[in-house]
């Protein structure tokens, strides 16, 4: 079992361009989620899904958009690139309960 | 405005020696904690959890306290081990809200052997 995998594990972007960000969970998980670390600021929360086909905002989703279009895939895109949006990028998933399984992060700088 | 608060950004102790982190929180909705680990280059990684319903969850050297009234809870951990050693996020959800987790800041937890 991988748990839950993020691609790529690091990016340098220019600013303007575009990128998705692919997490993938093997677990059957109904619940997705894309969260973003910033230094002394946690974890925040950006777009989730509750199942294969929906997506709803979280706590900072401007900027961004995703897509459930399968339910072992989130995707997390960026259509224009801000400088704003350098950050590490966690994406996880849980079943029903309160446990999250996580993946090992994206690291995207945006220049 | 921060609804899950870390105040304390580092925290140092002698390895065999008890380490205490602390969180506070404002929304009075959340009825579940939980404390998650994190090393360098990974992802965060349960730890140990608690409804709102007890004050007190035990799991080997970790405890999670729960103190309601004062909305503050803390994580014990006897006797620290210099693989403790990452950082320490506390976080939160309320029920009806997809399980949403918002996190504090994190404490970084530095086991001095």
């Amino acid at each position: 079992n991988a748990g839950v995998t993020q691609t790529p594990k690091f990016r340098v972007l220019k600013t303007g361009q575009s990128m998705t960000l692919l997490c993938a969970q093997d677990m059957n998980h109904e619940y997705m989620y894309w969260y973003r670390q910033d230094p002394g600021m946690g974890l925040r929360l950006i777009h989730y899904s509750v199942g294969e086909g929906t997506t709803a905002k979280g706590e900072v989703p401007d900027g961004y958009n995703v897509s459930r279009l399968k339910k072992q895939n989130f995707l997390l895109g960026l259509e224009s690139a801000a400088p704003s949006q350098t950050s590490v990028y966690f994406c996880a998933s849980r079943v029903t309960g309160y446990g999250y399984t996580f993946g090992s992060g994206t690291r995207l700088t945006v220049v | 405005d921060q609804q899950v608060k870390q105040n304390s950004p580092s925290l140092s102790v002698q390895e065999g020696r008890i380490s205490i982190l602390n969180c506070d929180y404002t929304n009075s909705m959340f009825d579940y904690f939980l404390w998650y680990k994190k090393y360098p280059a990974e992802g965060p990684t349960f730890l140990i959890s608690i409804s709102s319903i007890k004050d007190k969850n035990e799991d080997g050297r970790f405890t999670v306290f729960l103190n309601k009234s004062a909305k503050h809870l803390s994580l014990h951990i006897v006797p620290s081990q210099p693989g403790d050693s990452a950082v320490y996020f506390c976080a939160a959800s309320a029920s009806g809200s997809a399980r949403q987790l918002t996190f504090g800041s994190g404490t970084q937890l530095t086991v001095l052997p």
